[in-house]
């Protein structure tokens, strides 16, 4: 069972359309991270969101995490084929989680040219 | 950031065999983990490697099917021992690697292993 919710699980959209995609669990985090997947590589990390509330853009994605730190969203503008991947969230774990970092379920994102 | 060379990239395997799979870091890294991700699934943590002695295994894994060695600071293994075609899966492994409060994780390119 995936401590944090990912939804949705699979968005196919067209380029230039905007989206935002969520990242939802009971728990309260001190940190979240978001990285993303390209098909044959590993993970890489996006951002790491600190603050309840607080607001981070890269370029055209824009990411927040809530204000009870319990849940992030998303927010892709103008979605490019290069923005395909899959995107994970997951807490940045503690020397209480022993560093393991456990990641959401997952949405897949599918930019058509 | 760290470097890390997973091989093979991916393979074919007969049900029944083993595969061993070698993870290199070109720097030495406190804290490995190997994670397994089922076709269209997240990443699964398995265990985390610990350099000197067995690994810490998530629940769901055990050695027996899983083995895995860390005989240095910048080296693992992960062995997938008699295989089914529920194995079939990418397998990767990741580094934490910075201070105690500055720190981040990177991942290798995985293996992708299909058992027939």
């Amino acid at each position: 069972t995936q401590l944090l919710e990912q939804s949705p699980q699979f968005l196919s959209i067209q380029e230039g359309e905007n989206l935002t995609v969520y990242c939802n669990s009971s728990s309260v985090f001190s940190s979240l991270q978001w990285y993303r997947q390209e098909p044959g590589e590993g993970p890489v990390l996006l951002v790491t969101v600190v603050t309840g509330g607080e607001v981070k853009k890269l370029k055209r994605l824009t990411f927040q995490f809530g204000d009870a730190r319990k849940d992030s969203s998303l927010h892709i503008t103008a979605a490019q084929p290069g923005d395909t991947g899959l995107y994970l969230c997951a807490p940045l774990p503690g020397m209480d989680s022993s560093y393991k970092l456990i990641f959401g379920s997952g949405t897949r994102l599918l930019v058509r040219p | 950031s760290a470097v890390i060379s997973q091989k093979p990239s991916r393979d074919i395997c007969q049900r029944g065999t083993s595969l061993t799979i070698q993870c290199q870091v070109d720097s030495q890294v406190t804290m490995m983990f190997w994670y397994r991700q089922q076709p269209g699934q997240s990443l699964t943590l398995i265990a985390t490697a610990n350099q000197g002695s067995e690994a810490t295994y998530e629940s769901g894994f055990v050695i027996d099917k899983f083995p895995i060695s860390r005989p240095n600071l910048t080296f693992s293994t992960l062995t997938v021992s008699n295989m089914s075609p529920e194995d079939s899966s990418i397998y990767l492994c990741s580094v934490r690697q910075g201070t105690p409060h500055n720190y981040g994780y990177t991942f290798g390119s995985g293996t992708r292993l299909t058992v027939v």
